[in-house]
């Protein structure tokens, strides 16, 4: 299966900063690429579908404005939380998906927002 | 829409004991559904996935799930957990349509293991 990574795995920022996150795809051509966001004890949530050469499709409630997405290049996608604030802590997690539709998932990235 | 159930939250076993971990789905058609495991701070691994044919699914570390259409239920199963095993498990389902549908996620069950 493909082989996902994010950078960074932990980042740490003020109130008011941007943070940007990266997700490669190492080994696999991925024209869509996934954004996932895990609080605390519960379950994944899609934020929005990464779509190379074009603009992201962004799940109902997520601020598009907030979580700018850009899928460059077949083999990264980045996400950018724009003026963070502490309750987009949480847990970011990337992946791809083949042709039957698995999905491989980026070891993901935890922000914490002071 | 599609959703998934967990109904357990937190299960508890013993090494050595058997396992058994519910979902259930609910969809019109029989989706892709998929089992992945995450431990703390680490992304998701797949552990085994169910397209069509065989009900009885063989995964890696021991795991299988069954799949019952009747029951629109996948559960997981392992004979004999390792404490190795305490994670966080997913059960995911995608529609089985042509094009590419999003993975709805369970809630999520949380295995701990006592020695």
């Amino acid at each position: 299966g493909a082989v996902v990574s994010q950078h960074p795995s932990w980042v740490i920022c003020k109130s008011g900063t941007s943070v940007k996150i990266e997700c490669r795809s190492l080994d696999f051509q991925a024209t869509t690429m996934f954004w996932y966001r895990q609080f605390p004890k519960q379950s994944l949530m899609l934020m929005a579908t990464s779509n190379e050469g074009s603009k992201a499709t962004y799940e109902q409630g997520v601020e598009k404005d907030k979580f700018l997405i850009n899928h460059a290049s077949l083999t990264l996608s980045t996400l950018t939380v724009t003026s963070a604030h502490p309750e987009d802590s949480s847990f970011y997690i990337c992946s791809t998906k083949d042709n039957n539709n698995e999905q491989f998932f980026g070891p993901g990235t935890r922000l914490t927002v002071l | 829409a599609q959703s998934v159930t967990q109904p357990d939250i937190h299960i508890t076993v013993s090494e050595g004991a058997s396992l058994e971990l519910r979902c259930n789905y609910s969809y019109g058609a029989t989706p892709y559904l998929f089992w992945y495991v995450q431990s703390p701070g680490q992304g998701l691994q797949l552990l085994l996935k169910y397209f069509s044919g065989d009900t009885l699914v063989q995964g890696i570390k021991g795991f299988e799930a069954e799949f019952k259409r009747s029951q629109s239920s996948f559960n997981l199963r392992k004979p004999s957990v390792h404490w190795s095993d305490a994670a966080e498990y997913f059960c995911a389902v995608v529609p089985f349509s042509g094009g590419y549908q999003k993975v709805t996620f369970g809630t999520g069950t949380k295995l701990q293991v006592i020695p």
